[in-house]
């Protein structure tokens, strides 16, 4: 079972708030991601991260910004939050592995954020 | 860019029943995987099964079991004798060189 935790769970605050949502992995892995949930669709990768100081932008476009100062941690930082920013927000974390071989990908409860 | 779909919204199973999901995907790649992914109302993303584009025989994880026909480009997703804790949103994913792509997923709500 993977031990990927993120907090806060809930999180509902003002407009303009600075927000950090806190992701952290104990399973050692190198690879970390962000995705983004709107209810009832699908998720979308905002960020990822391939190891210690790599990060990199996801195929949706994100006002969000992450860090990867430490292996096992990957926040991601909300600079001023707007209504628009309403959403479910997923961590999950795999193993690097050699050659063409998918890994698979481990997640955390997630973070469900409401901008009013 | 690899595009994965998922034509049902919804499904309705009897309790103890066995149910099929489809996914089908579009790529190029020679080198890819699949994987399902079933989400609570919760909102965790829980990890059922995973099949390679290389691997001969169809994956199976106690009561799921993938059905992977690669001509067809087709990974749906068997769950036999259907409980009611099986009610949950279902998610198909593709993946190559790590990076998932999800497809809309498919509710389904097991009867008793």
């Amino acid at each position: 079972e993977a031990d990927i935790y993120q907090t806060p769970r809930y999180l509902v605050i003002g407009t303009g708030k600075k927000i950090t949502l806190e992701c952290s992995q104990t399973m050692g892995h190198d690879k970390m991601y962000w995705y983004q949930q709107d209810p009832g669709m699908e998720l979308h990768l905002i960020h990822y991260s391939y190891g210690v100081n790599s990060t990199e932008k996801g195929d949706l476009s994100s006002e969000s910004t992450v860090s990867r100062i430490r292996t096992e941690h990957f926040p991601l930082t909300l600079e001023s939050a707007r209504p628009s920013h309403t959403s479910q927000y997923l961590c999950a974390s795999s193993e690097f592995t050699s050659g063409s071989l998918p890994d698979t990908q481990y997640f955390g409860p997630g973070t469900r954020l409401t901008v009013l | 860019a690899q595009k994965i779909t998922q034509t049902q919204p919804g499904m309705f199973v009897q309790e103890k029943e066995a149910v099929t999901l489809d996914c089908t995907y579009d790529t190029s790649d020679p080198s890819y995987g699949l994987f399902w992914y079933k989400q609570p109302s919760s909102g965790e993303m829980i990890f059922l099964i995973y099949q390679g584009s290389y691997d001969q025989q169809n994956a199976t994880e106690g009561r799921y079991s993938l059905n992977f026909q690669k001509a067809r480009k087709s990974a749906n997703l068997v769950i036999s004798a259907s409980q009611l804790g099986d009610s949950a949103m279902y998610f198909c994913a593709f993946t190559s060189y790590g990076k998932l792509t999800f497809g809309q997923g498919t509710i389904l709500t097991v009867h008793p």
